[in-house]
């Protein structure tokens, strides 16, 4: 099975600043690799999906990148309303895995 | 707007059964692989498994924990999917959501609201 690694596994950053999550794939998984955010007491929601194309009504300061192993998630300018769980999820083989998550705070 | 409505959350005693169901609206639902996926208190998202259409043999994919354990199935006419769980462990407590599977991909464009189990005597 796949193993999907995130980090850091929690951070605290200022309002406006650029905010950066890695996920890594035990093994190569091409671009199939989506994000999904969740909110505190609500439904994750798709928020990037083949590594790096941003679901419909999400935010222009979320980007993703990366193929193979190693991915990224980019919050360009840190909001409030962005405080949430971060998680990766591989979709190429099953099963789906998801990383362990990353928990945003404003500093 | 494709909808997703879990049900049959509840709690149960460890060695129980019990099966949710998952009614969509909105969607193309024969074409749609369907998937579960489960949120201990607490803890991260772990996926459970999926059934694909019919047209793609209706085949069932499911994690280890779960396996031999949980059956997923589907009634295309009743747009509804299926959650049956056997031999329930503590380890199963969780918040379980239906998911929609992408057109593109199996990611989860659509997520139900969840339903929790709680697996405790």
């Amino acid at each position: 099975d796949i193993q999907m690694t995130q980090s850091p596994s929690s951070l605290s950053a200022s309002v406006g600043d650029r905010v950066t999550i890695t996920c890594r794939a035990s093994q190569g998984i091409s671009n199939s690799l989506a994000w999904y955010q969740q909110k505190p007491g609500k439904v994750p929601k798709l928020l990037i999906y083949f590594a790096s194309t941003l679901q419909s009504g999400v935010p222009s300061r979320f980007s993703g990148s990366g193929s193979g192993t190693d991915f990224t998630l980019t919050i360009s300018s840190l909001q409030p309303e962005d405080v949430a769980t971060y998680y990766c999820q591989n979709y190429n083989s099953v099963p789906h895995t998801f990383g362990g998550g990353t928990k945003v705070e404003i500093k | 707007e494709v909808q997703l409505v879990e049900s049959g959350g509840d709690l149960i005693e460890p060695g129980g059964s019990l099966r949710l169901s998952c009614a969509v609206s909105g969607s193309t639902f024969s074409n749609v692989w369907m998937h579960w996926v489960r949120q201990a208190p607490g803890k991260g998202l772990e996926w459970v498994g999926r059934i694909k259409s019919k047209k793609d043999g209706e085949t069932t994919d499911y994690a280890a924990p779960v396996k031999g354990r949980f059956t997923i199935s589907r009634d295309d006419s009743k747009k509804t999917v299926y959650l049956q769980m056997n031999s329930l462990k503590t380890e199963d407590t969780a918040v379980y959501y239906c998911t929609h599977g992408a057109a593109l991909g199996s990611f989860f464009d659509y997520w139900g609201q969840g339903t929790l189990v709680t697996v405790s005597s």
